[in-house]
């Protein structure tokens, strides 16, 4: 039973509009959430994150909002750029110590020009 | 400064083939994590290192799998006697504290072809 679920396999925006990126949980112990970004041939780079105790995260383009009550959580990237097209996981983990991250499948966002 | 870095970074086994994957963490990073992904999947966690000390091996889905961190720094993931199940990319991501710190950072991956 997969904990952490993007629903979404792809997203096509057209440059300069918004991306939005959907990601569920299960496991009502998760109380830390990232987002990280992967190109091809390359491992995944971290993105932004989120503690449970915020509901909004933002930085520059990016912002991370988190939905307790729904266990969900979104990455909106505005403007959406050409580079931004990558595919995007959806971590999450509890916050006691550095324990492993449970990924969800990802989501291929393609930005066009 | 350097990242984590994994060679090499692709190997093709013939099964019944033993593999070895290298992780060089980025200096002085504690915590060190391995992670399968599979074609179309994400990263599914298989082992855990803090120093030398493998704290969570739950991952690992068999006994032909072993992953060894001697000095605290390198990790080698090995596999036994590969199987075609076996193919995946493998990803060590490495982290800086024990507690208080979540962001883990990977290498590029080692991409496993079992033929």
């Amino acid at each position: 039973d997969q904990q952490v679920k993007q629903n979404s396999p792809s997203l096509s925006v057209q440059e300069g509009r918004i991306s939005i990126l959907n990601c569920d949980y299960t496991n009502s112990m998760f109380d830390y959430f990232l987002w990280y970004k992967k190109y091809p041939a390359e491992g995944p780079t971290f993105l932004i994150s989120i503690s449970s105790i915020k509901d909004k995260n933002e930085d520059g383009r990016f912002t991370v909002f988190l939905n307790k009550s729904a266990k969900h959580l979104s990455l909106h990237i505005v403007p959406s750029q050409p580079g931004d097209s990558a595919v995007y996981f959806c971590a999450a983990k509890t916050n006691s110590g550095n324990t492993p991250l449970v990924f969800g499948k990802g989501t291929r966002l393609s930005v066009i020009a | 400064g350097a990242g984590v870095s994994q060679s090499p970074r692709y190997k093709v086994a013939k099964r019944g083939q033993d593999v070895a994957l290298r992780c060089d963490p980025i200096s002085g990073h504690v915590s060190l994590f391995w992670y399968q992904q599979a074609l179309g999947q994400g990263p599914e966690f298989l082992t855990y290192f803090q120093n030398e000390a493998q704290l969570d091996k739950s991952g690992l889905p068999s006994d032909r799998f072993f992953a060894e961190r001697p000095e605290g720094s390198v990790s080698t993931l090995k596999i036994q006697r590969t199987q075609q199940e076996d193919s995946a990319v493998y990803l060590c991501a490495s982290s800086s504290e024990t507690r208080g710190v979540h962001e883990q950072y990977f290498g590029p991956g080692t991409r496993l072809t079992v033929t």
